[in-house]
């Protein structure tokens, strides 16, 4: 959904350097969820977060990984050192303001490429 | 932990004619929400259908609909009047409804092929 932006839509890092992806939910809202899609999978939820709150990283990868969500400007999500099987699509998604469903809309994904 | 399963990795269809994706899942939990996804090959996930685990009635939208059956555990996504443009991957996903993280739960995917 054009509500939820991602950029950049294409990172490539060579092995090492650290990755980092943003996030900007629909305008108004304050979640954000990231999904990871490894190649020929379907997308494995990540991480929650809501405005300078983590609220359930139960998906993230113990090391390497963080994410946070400042009180003002996007939600970051950082990859520090990375390796060749982080390469995969990042997602953010965002509920819908007013659905009675909340259900959630995604962004345009993140294609990170390590070298 | 809920689990979802598409037993289906690839399936084709003729243009104008009805295809039926299967999705089965896990959970403990009396009250969630199911969701079909389309991902066409500009990686877009968009959301094609939803359903109520509360209501009996399965929903439908346009030319897509689904067969519900809470008791079997089965979700599974029909596609009337096929047309070359609903070739994509399609995943089926849960939200539980007990707790207000609206995290979801994706199966692996069904890759539609569409031929003219």
């Amino acid at each position: 959904n054009a509500g939820v932006m991602q950029n950049p839509r294409h990172l490539v890092r060579r092995r090492g350097q650290e990755a980092r992806l943003r996030c900007s939910p629909m305008k108004g809202h304050s979640h954000v969820y990231w999904y990871r899609q490894l190649p020929e999978e379907g997308l494995k939820f990540m991480v929650y977060l809501q405005k300078e709150n983590i609220i359930d990283e139960s998906g993230m990868p113990k090391e390497r990984f963080s994410a946070e969500f400042p009180k003002e400007g996007p939600s970051i999500l950082r990859i520090q050192q990375v390796v060749r099987g982080d390469s995969a699509a990042y997602f953010c998604a965002s509920p819908a303001p007013g659905s009675s469903y909340n259900e959630q809309f995604f962004g345009p994904g993140t294609r990170l490429t390590v070298l | 932990a809920q689990t979802v399963t598409q037993s289906q990795p690839e399936m084709s269809v003729q243009e104008a004619e009805t295809v039926t994706l299967s999705c089965t899942y896990d959970t403990s939990e009396s009250d969630y929400y199911l969701f079909w996804y389309k991902q066409p090959p500009s990686r877009q996930m968009i959301l094609v259908i939803r359903q109520e685990a509360y209501k009996q009635q399965n929903a439908t939208e346009n030319r897509f609909s689904v067969n519900f059956q809470k008791a079997a555990k089965s979700f599974s996504l029909k596609i009337s009047d096929s047309q070359l443009g609903d070739a994509a991957m399609y995943f089926c996903a849960y939200r539980s409804l007990e707790r207000s993280n609206y995290k979801l739960t994706f199966g692996k995917g069904t890759l539609l092929t569409v031929n003219p």
